[in-house]
């Protein structure tokens, strides 16, 4: 069966220290992969994608995710935190075909920034 | 900026009363979709118009429904609301299979 976990429910670290988000996926192809950030009250933001390629993508706001296959993971990562990071960070699969392509998100990490 | 818009960001209904929330984009996607998300939970799906065809989620109660009259906009319509439907609802585009693309969301309180 198809799924994300996200196997953090709640992650407190330190400002200006550094930010290891899990994902885990199970998809039988090659996924589409994406992290994006809810602040609350708030739609989600598209922080990064993985289609193909370089397995290190470069998001926004000095995010990057790292995919890989053995492991089926693709990792969140920050260097330094910042306090207005603080937010729930869901990552998802893209899964399907044109017509019938859906996304199946994990169920969220909620990151706290202590000052 | 091209974009996902959501109308009303806040609605207030009472138990039973009809109430559509709207959806527009200027991204020119064929695809729409519709999300509840509840409090510290991920998004869930209620349907999707892939161009004109929809594309009901098998879960999803048939109090929901949803209209497409064209590209750039889309309705969620909530015939009878009850209490367990108040959440964010957010709307996403996406061209094809690919990126999806959300709204700011609406938050539906339910009296």
């Amino acid at each position: 069966a198809q799924s994300v976990t996200q196997p953090d429910i709640h992650i407190t670290v330190s400002e200006g220290a550094s930010l290891e988000l899990r994902c885990n996926y199970s998809y039988g192809a090659t996924p589409y992969l994406f992290w994006y950030v809810q602040s609350p009250g708030q739609g989600l933001q598209l922080l990064l994608k993985y289609f193909s390629g370089d397995t290190l993508v470069q998001g926004i706001k000095g995010f990057e995710a790292e995919f890989k296959r053995s492991q089926s993971s693709f990792n969140l990562r920050k260097p330094s935190v910042h306090w207005s990071d603080a937010a729930e960070y869901f990552c998802a699969v893209g899964a399907g075909a044109s017509g019938t392509y859906k996304y199946i998100f994990g169920t969220g990490t909620r990151l706290k920034v202590l000052a | 900026d091209a974009m996902v818009i959501q109308n009303p960001r806040y609605q207030v209904t009472q138990f039973g009363k009809p109430v559509t929330l709207s959806c527009s984009q200027t991204l020119n996607h064929n695809v729409m979709y519709w999300y509840q998300q509840k409090s510290s939970q991920a998004p869930k799906l209620l349907f999707h118009y892939y161009d004109k065809d929809f594309n009901n989620e098998a879960d999803t109660p048939d109090n929901f429904q949803s209209r497409r009259p064209n590209t750039s906009f889309c309705f969620l319509d909530i015939r009878s609301p009850g209490l367990g439907d108040a959440a964010m609802y957010l709307c996403a585009t996406s061209r094809d299979v690919g990126t999806q693309y959300f709204g700011p969301g609406t938050r539906l309180l339910v009296l």
